[in-house]
């Protein structure tokens, strides 16, 4: 069965430190792969997706993501991170029976000043 | 573009009683709507897809009769809590697929608190 898995509950970065959350999946075929933040009681944020080409994407708000095959993963980074990157951030494939999205659970970000 | 106006944001009912929540696509045709609920501090589990002009398909384990998926139109989809629960209480988020290319939207979410 397809899954998502996201090994870090939860990360503290200094603010202006680099970033980079881990996302490793189980897919068959070539995955849609997609990246979402949730600020909380919020809905959620398409931060970039990867569904084939180039497997360095590039997103919104300075994040970008590289897409290795060889490893199944899908790492979302940034370079400089903002206090208003604290939030939660989800990683998603395109794999359910219905052509949902399939979630990992999620790693919470915090921002030390 | 691509936007899904989800509604109410928050709602508070009482055991016993039914509540609504309305997914309306903006500027496109959500052919199909994903219902997804999620527990606090977890992931979004999906509970049922709903495709224009027919029958809800409901994941295992989430009970039809309780959860009613209503997909009448090409921008609006409803999801009705019968007979809430205080188990019942989570949030709720409709997500749409917009095309093959652009992807997936999302609502922003309705909290439910059953008392």
């Amino acid at each position: 069965a397809q899954s998502v898995t996201q090994p870090d509950i939860h990360i503290t970065v200094s603010e202006g430190a680099s970033l980079e959350l881990r996302c490793n999946y189980s897919y068959g075929a070539t995955p849609y792969l997609f990246w979402y933040v949730q600020s909380p009681g919020q809905g959620l944020q398409l931060l970039l997706k990867y569904f084939s080409g180039d497997t360095l994407v590039q997103g919104i708000k300075g994040f970008e993501a590289e897409f290795k095959r060889s490893q199944s993963s899908f790492n979302l980074r940034k370079p400089s991170v903002h206090w208003s990157d604290a939030a939660e951030y989800f990683c998603a494939v395109r794999g359910g029976s219905q052509g949902n999205l399939i979630f990992g659970k999620g790693t919470k970000l915090s921002v030390k000043p | 573009g691509a936007v899904v106006s989800q509604h109410p944001s928050r709602v508070i009912c009482k055991s016993g009683t039914s509540v609504k929540i309305e997914c309306r696509s903006l500027d496109f045709q959500a052919t199909t709507m994903f219902w997804y609920r999620q527990f606090p501090k977890q992931s979004l589990m999906l509970m049922a897809t709903s495709n224009e002009g027919s029958k809800a398909t409901y994941e295992q384990g989430v009970e039809k009769d309780k959860f009613l998926i209503n997909h009448a139109s090409l921008t609006l989809s409803t999801l009705t809590v019968t007979s809430a629960h205080p188990e019942d209480s989570s949030f709720y988020i409709c997500s749409a697929r917009v095309s093959a290319a652009y992807g997936y939207t999302f609502g922003s979410g309705t909290r439910l608190t059953v008392v």
